[in-house]
């Protein structure tokens, strides 16, 4: 089926391990993007994508780094986690027209104790 | 002042009622504005676009009120499958990024 997937679906993590989530989308979308959504903050942008080869920080960025690696995949990276940073992260991706919204994986739901 | 804001509820309502949500933005540039659904331990998914003149999609009905910054979401004839968290989403001008409210949680009760 068409969409976005996202690898691993749960992962725990001791603080100071680091990780990366993987995102692949195949509607051939040209902007991708990082969620992160906790209880009562709801959803949050870590880091986005417009294009293929570029990256932009979003509303929190620290603590995460991105790869585009190229159109069809967009992978997160926990250099040194934090029990901060447990979270569900949601990876989505759009068309350069904004109208249709986001399509988002499933989530990776991380715990880093 | 948050940029999208909604009431947390929850709504409790029985099968059949008509239940209202409204959501606030503080951005008059935004241009594009939605409503998402998020099932419990689910991925939100695109409920509807809302458009300037109002738009309706079966039993549900979205409008837009620009003058007072607010967008509304109406469902008729609730179901009990309707059960879920509904997310207000709005996308500033000359931007690409959705800006999501906290989420209105609805429990439709048989």
């Amino acid at each position: 089926n068409a969409g976005v997937t996202q690898t691993p679906k749960f992962q725990v993590l001791k603080t100071g391990q680091s990780m990366t989530l993987q995102c692949a989308q195949d509607m051939n979308h040209n902007s991708m993007y990082w969620y992160r959504q906790d209880p009562g903050m709801g959803l949050r942008l870590i880091y986005y994508s417009a294009s293929e080869g570029t990256t932009d920080k979003g509303e929190v960025p620290n603590g995460y780094n991105v790869s585009r690696l190229n159109k069809r995949e967009f992978s997160l990276r926990l250099e040194s986690a934090a029990p901060s940073q447990t979270s569900v992260y949601f990876c989505a991706s759009s068309a350069v027209r904004t109208d249709d919204g986001y399509t988002f994986g499933s989530g990776t739901r991380l715990t880093v104790v | 002042r948050k940029e999208v804001e909604q009431d947390p509820g929850p709504f409790n309502v029985p099968e059949g009622a008509t239940v209202a949500f409204n959501c606030t933005y503080s951005n008059s540039a935004s241009q594009s504005f939605f409503w998402y659904r998020q099932d419990c331990r689910k991925e939100p998914k695109l409920l509807m676009s809302v458009y300037s003149s109002g738009n309706e999609d079966g039993r549900f009905t979205a409008q837009l009120n620009r003058a007072s910054q607010y967008i509304s979401l109406l469902i008729r004839d609730s179901k009990l499958s309707d059960s879920a968290t509904y997310l207000c989403v709005v996308i500033g001008a000359g931007s690409y990024q959705l800006t999501f409210g906290k989420g209105t949680k609805l429990s439709v009760i048989p």
